[in-house]
Protein backbone atom coordinates (compact mmCIF):
# COMPACT_ATOMS: atom_id res chain seq x y z
CA UNK A 1 0.00 0.00 0.00
CA UNK A 2 2.42 2.40 -1.19
CA UNK A 3 1.16 5.61 -0.60
CA UNK A 4 4.37 7.68 -1.08
CA UNK A 5 6.46 8.01 -4.74
CA UNK A 6 10.33 8.83 -4.45
CA UNK A 7 13.07 8.32 -7.02
CA UNK A 8 15.34 5.76 -6.52
CA UNK A 9 18.53 7.42 -6.41
CA UNK A 10 19.66 11.04 -6.03
CA UNK A 11 23.27 12.75 -6.17
CA UNK A 12 24.63 15.51 -4.35
CA UNK A 13 27.53 17.62 -4.18
CA UNK A 14 29.24 18.30 -0.92
CA UNK A 15 28.66 21.51 0.92
CA UNK A 16 25.35 21.81 -1.37
CA UNK A 17 21.52 21.90 -0.84
CA UNK A 18 19.83 18.23 -1.53
CA UNK A 19 16.20 18.63 -2.24
CA UNK A 20 14.55 15.19 -1.85
CA UNK A 21 11.36 15.07 -3.41
CA UNK A 22 7.91 13.12 -2.76
CA UNK A 23 4.61 12.52 -4.14
CA UNK A 24 1.65 12.03 -1.68
CA UNK A 25 -1.41 12.07 -3.75
CA UNK A 26 -3.18 10.41 -1.92
CA UNK A 27 -2.62 11.72 1.45
CA UNK A 28 -5.36 11.70 3.77
CA UNK A 29 -6.66 14.81 6.23
CA UNK A 30 -5.47 14.06 9.19
CA UNK A 31 -1.70 12.29 7.59
CA UNK A 32 1.26 13.68 8.58
CA UNK A 33 4.31 13.69 6.24
CA UNK A 34 7.76 12.09 7.91
CA UNK A 35 10.77 11.66 6.58
CA UNK A 36 13.37 9.10 8.17
CA UNK A 37 16.83 8.02 6.71
CA UNK A 38 18.85 5.15 7.13
CA UNK A 39 22.83 4.82 6.82
CA UNK A 40 23.83 1.16 5.56
CA UNK A 41 23.48 -0.99 8.26
CA UNK A 42 21.50 0.95 11.21
CA UNK A 43 18.03 1.56 11.81
CA UNK A 44 16.33 4.37 10.62
CA UNK A 45 16.60 8.02 12.03
CA UNK A 46 14.07 10.28 12.25
CA UNK A 47 14.34 13.43 10.55
CA UNK A 48 11.20 15.34 10.45
CA UNK A 49 7.48 15.65 10.22
CA UNK A 50 4.89 18.08 9.71
CA UNK A 51 1.16 18.27 8.37
CA UNK A 52 0.60 21.16 6.45
CA UNK A 53 2.98 23.85 7.88
CA UNK A 54 6.53 23.96 6.49
CA UNK A 55 8.54 22.54 8.97
CA UNK A 56 12.27 23.18 10.51
CA UNK A 57 14.93 21.56 13.03
CA UNK A 58 18.65 21.60 13.13
CA UNK A 59 18.38 18.66 10.37
CA UNK A 60 16.70 19.68 7.72
CA UNK A 61 13.62 21.48 6.13
CA UNK A 62 10.32 19.89 4.73
CA UNK A 63 8.55 21.88 2.47
CA UNK A 64 4.90 21.07 1.69
CA UNK A 65 2.98 22.31 -1.06
CA UNK A 66 -0.26 23.64 -0.52
CA UNK A 67 -2.56 20.75 -1.62
CA UNK A 68 -0.33 18.35 0.67
CA UNK A 69 0.29 16.38 -2.13
CA UNK A 70 3.82 16.30 -2.23
CA UNK A 71 6.73 17.54 0.11
CA UNK A 72 10.61 18.24 -0.30
CA UNK A 73 13.48 17.24 2.17
CA UNK A 74 16.16 20.05 1.84
CA UNK A 75 19.59 19.10 3.54
CA UNK A 76 20.77 22.60 3.48
CA UNK A 77 24.64 21.41 3.53
CA UNK A 78 24.76 18.21 2.60
CA UNK A 79 28.26 16.38 3.89
CA UNK A 80 29.54 12.62 3.31
CA UNK A 81 28.15 11.62 6.29
CA UNK A 82 24.72 12.24 4.66
CA UNK A 83 25.05 9.52 2.42
CA UNK A 84 22.27 6.94 3.22
CA UNK A 85 18.55 5.61 2.18
CA UNK A 86 15.78 8.89 2.37
CA UNK A 87 12.33 7.35 3.01
CA UNK A 88 8.87 9.65 3.01
CA UNK A 89 6.03 8.25 5.11
CA UNK A 90 2.38 9.37 5.47
CA UNK A 91 0.88 8.04 8.73
CA UNK A 92 -1.65 9.62 10.65
CA UNK A 93 0.48 10.52 14.25
CA UNK A 94 0.03 8.34 17.05
CA UNK A 95 -2.29 5.75 15.61
CA UNK A 96 -0.35 3.15 17.07
CA UNK A 97 0.28 1.21 13.49
CA UNK A 98 3.75 0.57 12.66
CA UNK A 99 5.22 2.67 9.80
CA UNK A 100 5.40 1.32 6.51
CA UNK A 101 8.81 1.93 4.33
CA UNK A 102 8.47 2.32 0.68
CA UNK A 103 11.77 2.25 -1.11
CA UNK A 104 13.22 5.21 -0.75
CA UNK A 105 15.28 7.72 -2.46
CA UNK A 106 19.55 6.61 -1.87
CA UNK A 107 21.17 9.72 -1.37
CA UNK A 108 24.84 9.82 -2.69
CA UNK A 109 26.98 12.75 -1.63
CA UNK A 110 29.83 13.41 -3.38
CA UNK A 111 33.32 14.90 -2.37
CA UNK B 1 14.89 11.83 22.79
CA UNK B 2 14.09 8.04 23.04
CA UNK B 3 16.01 5.79 22.60
CA UNK B 4 15.49 2.33 21.41
CA UNK B 5 18.46 -0.51 22.32
CA UNK B 6 19.15 -3.26 20.39
CA UNK B 7 21.36 -6.45 21.31
CA UNK B 8 23.25 -8.31 19.58
CA UNK B 9 24.48 -6.10 16.44
CA UNK B 10 25.39 -8.55 14.61
CA UNK B 11 25.54 -12.84 15.22
CA UNK B 12 26.36 -15.96 13.16
CA UNK B 13 25.04 -19.10 14.42
CA UNK B 14 24.85 -22.77 12.55
CA UNK B 15 21.56 -23.86 10.80
CA UNK B 16 18.75 -25.48 13.14
CA UNK B 17 20.03 -23.33 16.43
CA UNK B 18 17.68 -20.39 18.09
CA UNK B 19 18.84 -16.78 18.08
CA UNK B 20 17.56 -14.36 20.45
CA UNK B 21 17.18 -10.19 19.69
CA UNK B 22 16.72 -8.05 22.18
CA UNK B 23 15.09 -4.47 22.09
CA UNK B 24 14.46 -2.34 24.94
CA UNK B 25 13.31 0.96 25.78
CA UNK B 26 15.50 2.60 27.53
CA UNK B 27 13.84 5.79 28.82
CA UNK B 28 10.26 5.09 28.37
CA UNK B 29 7.70 2.54 28.18
CA UNK B 30 6.72 1.25 25.06
CA UNK B 31 3.17 -1.00 25.36
CA UNK B 32 3.67 -1.99 21.34
CA UNK B 33 6.99 -2.22 19.96
CA UNK B 34 7.57 -3.65 16.18
CA UNK B 35 9.69 -6.10 14.43
CA UNK B 36 11.21 -5.26 10.99
CA UNK B 37 13.33 -7.39 8.49
CA UNK B 38 15.43 -6.44 5.82
CA UNK B 39 17.21 -8.05 2.85
CA UNK B 40 19.94 -6.63 1.08
CA UNK B 41 18.93 -3.67 -1.19
CA UNK B 42 15.77 -3.95 0.05
CA UNK B 43 13.23 -1.65 2.20
CA UNK B 44 12.34 -2.38 5.58
CA UNK B 45 9.24 -5.26 5.94
CA UNK B 46 7.21 -5.33 8.84
CA UNK B 47 7.12 -8.63 10.10
CA UNK B 48 5.01 -8.37 13.57
CA UNK B 49 3.57 -6.12 15.71
CA UNK B 50 5.30 -6.94 19.95
CA UNK B 51 2.29 -6.31 22.47
CA UNK B 52 2.91 -5.88 26.44
CA UNK B 53 1.32 -8.58 27.86
CA UNK B 54 -0.46 -10.05 25.14
CA UNK B 55 -0.17 -12.18 21.54
CA UNK B 56 2.22 -10.37 19.10
CA UNK B 57 0.54 -9.62 15.35
CA UNK B 58 2.20 -10.89 12.56
CA UNK B 59 2.11 -10.32 8.79
CA UNK B 60 0.54 -12.08 6.24
CA UNK B 61 3.30 -14.75 5.45
CA UNK B 62 5.55 -14.47 8.58
CA UNK B 63 5.38 -17.69 9.99
CA UNK B 64 5.00 -16.98 13.83
CA UNK B 65 6.06 -20.40 15.35
CA UNK B 66 9.65 -19.58 13.37
CA UNK B 67 9.61 -15.73 14.90
CA UNK B 68 8.94 -16.11 18.46
CA UNK B 69 7.93 -12.88 19.87
CA UNK B 70 7.49 -12.03 23.61
CA UNK B 71 6.73 -8.68 24.92
CA UNK B 72 7.19 -9.43 28.98
CA UNK B 73 7.53 -5.86 30.45
CA UNK B 74 7.09 -2.29 29.15
CA UNK B 75 10.62 -2.17 28.41
CA UNK B 76 11.74 -5.15 26.40
CA UNK B 77 10.65 -7.26 23.55
CA UNK B 78 12.48 -10.10 22.22
CA UNK B 79 12.59 -12.18 18.86
CA UNK B 80 13.82 -15.64 18.72
CA UNK B 81 14.15 -17.34 15.40
CA UNK B 82 13.51 -21.01 16.11
CA UNK B 83 15.61 -23.40 13.87
CA UNK B 84 17.40 -21.23 11.84
CA UNK B 85 18.08 -21.59 7.98
CA UNK B 86 20.52 -19.69 5.99
CA UNK B 87 17.54 -18.12 4.06
CA UNK B 88 16.56 -16.24 7.64
CA UNK B 89 19.89 -14.25 7.56
CA UNK B 90 18.86 -11.28 6.97
CA UNK B 91 18.72 -7.77 9.25
CA UNK B 92 16.31 -7.25 12.31
CA UNK B 93 15.55 -3.76 13.42
CA UNK B 94 13.03 -3.33 16.32
CA UNK B 95 11.04 0.24 16.63
CA UNK B 96 9.34 1.86 19.73
CA UNK B 97 6.52 4.62 19.58
CA UNK B 98 6.95 7.56 21.77
CA UNK B 99 5.04 10.30 19.80
CA UNK B 100 7.63 9.73 16.90
CA UNK B 101 9.08 6.23 16.20
CA UNK B 102 12.60 5.10 17.27
CA UNK B 103 14.54 2.09 16.00
CA UNK B 104 16.95 0.50 17.15
CA UNK B 105 20.25 0.07 15.78
CA UNK B 106 19.64 -3.63 14.03
CA UNK B 107 21.07 -7.41 14.17
CA UNK B 108 22.59 -8.45 11.48
CA UNK B 109 21.93 -12.61 11.34
CA UNK B 110 23.90 -15.07 9.41
CA UNK B 111 23.08 -18.69 9.52
CA UNK B 112 25.80 -20.61 8.52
Amino acid sequence: DAKTTQPPSMDCAEGRAANLPCNHSTISGNEYVYWYRQIHSQGPQYIIHGLKNNETNEMASLIITEDRKSSTLILPHATLRDTAVYYCIVRETNSGYALNFGKGTSLLVTP
Amino acid sequence: GAVVSQHPSRVICKSGTSVKIECRSLDFQATTMFWYRQFPKQSLMLMATSNEGSKATYEQGVEKDKFLINHASLTLSTLTVTSAHPEDSSFYICSASLGDYTFGSGTRLTVV
